[in-house]
């Protein structure tokens, strides 16, 4: 079964100019979470899908940040117009819908800088 | 508020000593606590979980892992460590009411020196 699958692995930009990044999850996961981590701190929580639905975006810093994903499959991230501050690694994660202590997997993660 | 404190940054050991990485979790209700690991290039692979069950949880590679409630920590160890295991680790919890959402600590770097 494969993982879940993050494009690019890696991007730089400059200030100013727009990315997308891409995640897979696995197959059937119905949850598709996204997270942040800048240099040097934790892991922080930016948004949760349920299938095609926002369920929880209380972690989206600001409106720059946009998350889709049409048809409840794969999910974008697009920054626009990018900060020096958005720099970091962007992962995502994914899970299935049930009850109880769900573990979430993780993508190897698209490593953002903006010059 | 759920929030998680590693202790360390970075964690340096002997090839084949005691490995312990700490992590200290605040949660207004009974918690789920996980420990996630990342080696180089890769991504957050998951090591073990507390579900609430026993409080000792054995995970892949010979980790482990003790819940204790009074100390609020869930530090995870290694009897001898080896060098595969240097990588990064990352304590985190979620609970009933802070939905799917998991809070990471700020990630502890465990470098094996041979």
């Amino acid at each position: 079964e494969a993982g879940v699958t993050q494009f690019p692995s890696h991007s730089v930009i400059e200030k100013g100019q727009t990315v997308t990044l891409r995640c897979d999850p696995i197959s059937g996961h119905d949850n598709l979470y996204w997270y942040r981590r800048v240099m040097g701190k934790e892991i922080k929580f930016l948004l949760h899908f349920v299938k095609e639905s926002k369920q929880d975006e209380s972690g989206m810093p600001n409106n720059r940040f946009l998350a889709e994903r049409t048809g409840g499959t794969y999910s974008t991230l697009k920054v626009q117009p990018a900060e020096l501050e958005d720099s970091g690694v962007y992962f995502c994660a994914s899970s299935p819908v049930r009850e109880g202590p769900i573990t979430q997997y993780f993508g190897p993660g698209t490593r953002l800088t903006v010059l | 508020a759920q929030s998680v404190t590693q202790l360390g940054s970075h964690v340096s050991v002997s090839e084949g000593a005691l490995v312990l990485l700490r992590c200290n979790y605040s949660s207004s209700v009974p918690p789920y606590l996980f420990w996630y690991v990342q080696y180089p290039n890769q991504g957050l692979q998951l090591l073990l979980k507390y579900t609430s069950a026993a409080t000792l949880v054995k995970g892949i590679n010979g980790f482990e892992a003790e819940f204790k409630k009074s100390e609020t920590s869930f530090h995870l160890t290694k009897p001898s460590a080896h060098m595969s295991d240097a990588a990064e680790y990352f304590c985190a919890v979620r609970n009933e009411s802070t939905g799917n959402q998991f809070y990471f600590g700020t990630g502890t770097s465990l470098t094996v020196i041979p």
